[in-house]
């Protein structure tokens, strides 16, 4: 079964740091690509990031370029959005999603998210 | 830059009615990488339809989706109760991914 749970949200003030992970169990981390996507309160969803498989491309939203880094770690099947220089519009609750392999189609699958609170 | 378009906004309804959801794409869509959520008040996303037409595991038959090319439809044929919701479409399999605005079924 495949499942992914994210950790680390919290309440921050603006300008602070936080990164946040997401534990994947139940296929091959390292054979998909993975994202992030938030949604602020009473908003839709928004995409944040994107990393590849291997970890050797990564996007991100143009709201957050700049300040999030993604990354990936096989080794330990984890996923990591480092955000800095957080601001109110951060806010919100950050989903891990696994996203297609590199060979194939699959479904996606979502974690249940974590909140993440920018406020003074 | 690729844009998803849902609509109507809101959908007023009664139960047993059917639902018919549009999401058209600004750009062709490969593969038919449009999947489907429901999302409750204070819950997380649910996958309904993935791959355009294929129904998640556990969705009810009641949920279809079809479409190609630019134009997607998320069917609900007869509301039941728990079917009243916020429904989003979203292009997947490329970064970046994008998501519609989201269609809210409501009780008439």
């Amino acid at each position: 079964e495949v499942l992914l749970v994210e950790s680390g949200g919290r309440l921050v003030k603006p300008g602070e740091s936080l990164t946040l992970s997401c534990s994947a169990s139940g296929f091959i981390f390292n054979t998909h690509v993975m994202n992030w996507v938030r949604q602020a309160p009473g908003k839709g969803l928004e995409w944040v990031s994107s990393i590849s498989s291997k970890g050797k491309y990564k996007y991100y939203a143009d709201s957050v370029k700049g300040r999030f880094t993604i990354s990936r770690d096989t080794a330990k099947n984890s996923l990591y959005l480092q955000m800095d220089s957080l601001r109110a519009e951060d806010t919100a609750v950050y989903y891990c999603a696994r996203d297609q392999p590199d060979s194939g189609t699959s479904r996606p699958y979502w974690g249940r998210g974590t909140l993440v609170t920018v406020s003074s | 830059e690729f844009v998803l378009t849902q609509s109507p906004g809101t959908l007023s309804l009664s139960l047993g009615e059917r639902a018919t959801l549009s999401c058209r794409a600004s750009q062709s869509v490969s593969s038919g990488y449009i999947a489907w959520y429901q999302q409750k008040p204070d819950q997380g996303p649910r996958l309904l339809i993935y791959g355009a037409s294929r129904r998640a595991t556990g969705i009810p038959d009641r949920f279809s989706g079809s479409g190609s090319g630019t134009d997607f439809t998320l069917t609900i044929s007869r509301l039941e109760p728990e079917d009243f919701a916020v429904y989003y479409c979203q292009r997947y399999g490329s970064s970046p991914q994008t998501f519609g605005q989201g269609t809210t079924v409501e009780v008439k």
